[in-house]
């Protein structure tokens, strides 16, 4: 079965200064990758999504990803972080199937103004 | 306004009761999902349908039980054969196509007293 790693549980950065999550996923085949994200007292909504093409996405916000598939990786980047990105970050995985999901343990980011 | 919705947004179980948490979306998606969200977990699924009358066990689905009679409506139940119920319970939705973008409702709090 698949499955996913965030390695960084809580990450606490500055205003400005620069993001990158990690995720490591372990499947051999196809996937699609996503990141969520969870502002505080909000839904779960959808950042960003590979599924197939240029490994570098861009999301909302000002987030893009980059999918390294020699090392089962999509690690979300942001150049400069703002207060309002203060979340918890969900890398999640889909490698077909019956529909199935499967979410890493997040990242608890913490940006100080 | 097309969306999920859970209710309640706080539910209190008692020793021994079963509970069911309502899950209602209007956005005509085929597959619906049940996931638990615990701190420094992220999200396990518990049970999925892909169709109606048709679902499928998840990661955790132990002391859980799910029916889906009507496309939009999707309820877990929670038994008293779960021995540690109290979680955030989190359903979703995901589009007809193979593209597994979920999208999520503001969740249920339950807690034992």
């Amino acid at each position: 079965a698949q499955s996913v790693s965030q390695h960084n549980h809580h990450v606490i950065l500055s205003e400005a200064a620069s993001l990158e999550l990690g995720c490591n996923y372990s499947y051999g085949g196809t996937v699609n990758l996503f990141w969520y994200v969870q502002y505080p007292g909000q839904h779960l909504q959808l950042l960003l999504k590979y599924f197939s093409g240029d490994p570098l996405v861009k999301g909302i916000k000002g987030f893009e990803a980059e999918f390294i598939k020699s090392k089962f990786s999509f690690n979300l980047r942001k150049p400069s972080v703002q207060w309002s990105d203060t979340a918890e970050y969900f890398c999640a995985v889909y490698t077909g199937g019956y529909q199935k999901v499967t979410f890493g343990t997040g990242t608890k980011l913490q940006v100080i103004p | 306004d097309g969306g999920i919705t859970q209710s309640p947004k706080y539910l209190f179980r008692k020793e021994g009761q079963n509970v069911t948490l309502s899950c209602e979306q209007n956005l005509n998606h085929d597959a619906m999902y049940w996931y638990r969200q615990d701190p420094g977990q992220g999200l396990r699924l518990i049970y999925y349908s892909q169709i109606v009358n048709d679902f499928q066990k998840g990661d955790i689905a132990e002391g859980y039980s799910v029916s889906r009679e009507k496309k939009e409506s999707f309820p877990l139940t929670v038994t008293s054969a779960q021995k540690n119920p109290t979680a955030f319970y989190l359903c979703a939705s995901s589009e007809p196509a193979a593209n597994e973008k979920l999208f999520f409702g503001s969740g249920t709090q339950l807690s034992v007293l």
